[in-house]
């Protein structure tokens, strides 16, 4: 069967230093991934969204980059971290566009 | 663009009634259909999908949502409500853009169950 990791799952960080979230997809190939925001009561927010390696999307612009070095590895990061940034940030893949996506448990992300 | 209003940010119900929760999507083509789960500090998990069979979708935990197109809604129910039902749900729809798709989702209705 198909997982999802995401880690860390919480995370504390300054203003101004860099951010790296790692999820990654077994049991499966060449799935969708995907990277969200949900911040308190707006629901979820579409940062990015891969249909392959080296294949990055951005829906909002913003301080944040994702990156896909291998087939079933996802990658967000900053390079100068904004108070704005705080917010659980939520991974998931899909086999295809129209099918469920799968969520991994999210990293809760707070700057200081 | 498409759409999706979850109406009540917030439903409060006694554990054995029936849950409500309401979901109407804006579409220009023949949607797909979600209703997601959220408990607190974890991800979304998926409790059923409509995608053009079946109007009535039965999903997991004793859920179901109906598909009416001339209401253009979804609503989610379950005939009696438990403790363990007490989380966050969301209303998703897909979006076509040329070949590819993406979910838009509704801003999410916190279910209350009191004992």
């Amino acid at each position: 069967s198909q997982t999802i990791h995401q880690w860390p799952a919480t995370l504390v960080q300054p203003v101004g230093s860099p951010l790296s979230l790692e999820c990654t997809v077994e049991g499966t190939s060449n799935p969708n991934l995907y990277w969200y925001r949900q911040a308190a009561g707006r629901g979820l927010q579409l940062l990015f969204y891969s249909v392959g390696i080296g294949q990055i999307s951005s829906e909002v612009p913003q301080n944040l980059s994702a990156s896909r070095p291998q087939d079933r590895q996802f990658i967000l990061s900053s390079k100068k971290l904004l108070l704005s940034d705080s917010g659980f940030y939520l991974c998931a893949w899909s086999a295809a566009f129209n099918q469920p996506q799968h969520f991994g448990d999210g990293t809760r992300l707070s700057i200081l | 663009a498409q759409s999706v209003t979850q109406l009540g940010s917030h439903v409060s119900v006694s554990e054995g009634a029936l849950v409500l929760l309401r979901c109407n999507y804006s579409s220009s083509v023949p949607p797909y259909l979600f209703w997601y789960v959220q408990y607190p500090n974890q991800g979304l998990q998926l409790l059923l999908k409509y995608t053009s069979a079946a109007t009535l979708v039965k999903g997991i935990n004793g859920f179901e949502a109906e598909f009416k197109k001339s209401e253009t809604s979804f609503h989610l129910t379950k005939p009696s409500a438990h403790m363990s039902d007490a989380a966050e749900y969301f209303c998703a729809v897909s979006q076509s853009r040329g070949s590819n798709y993406k979910l838009t989702f509704g801003k999410g209705t916190l279910l209350t169950v009191n004992p």
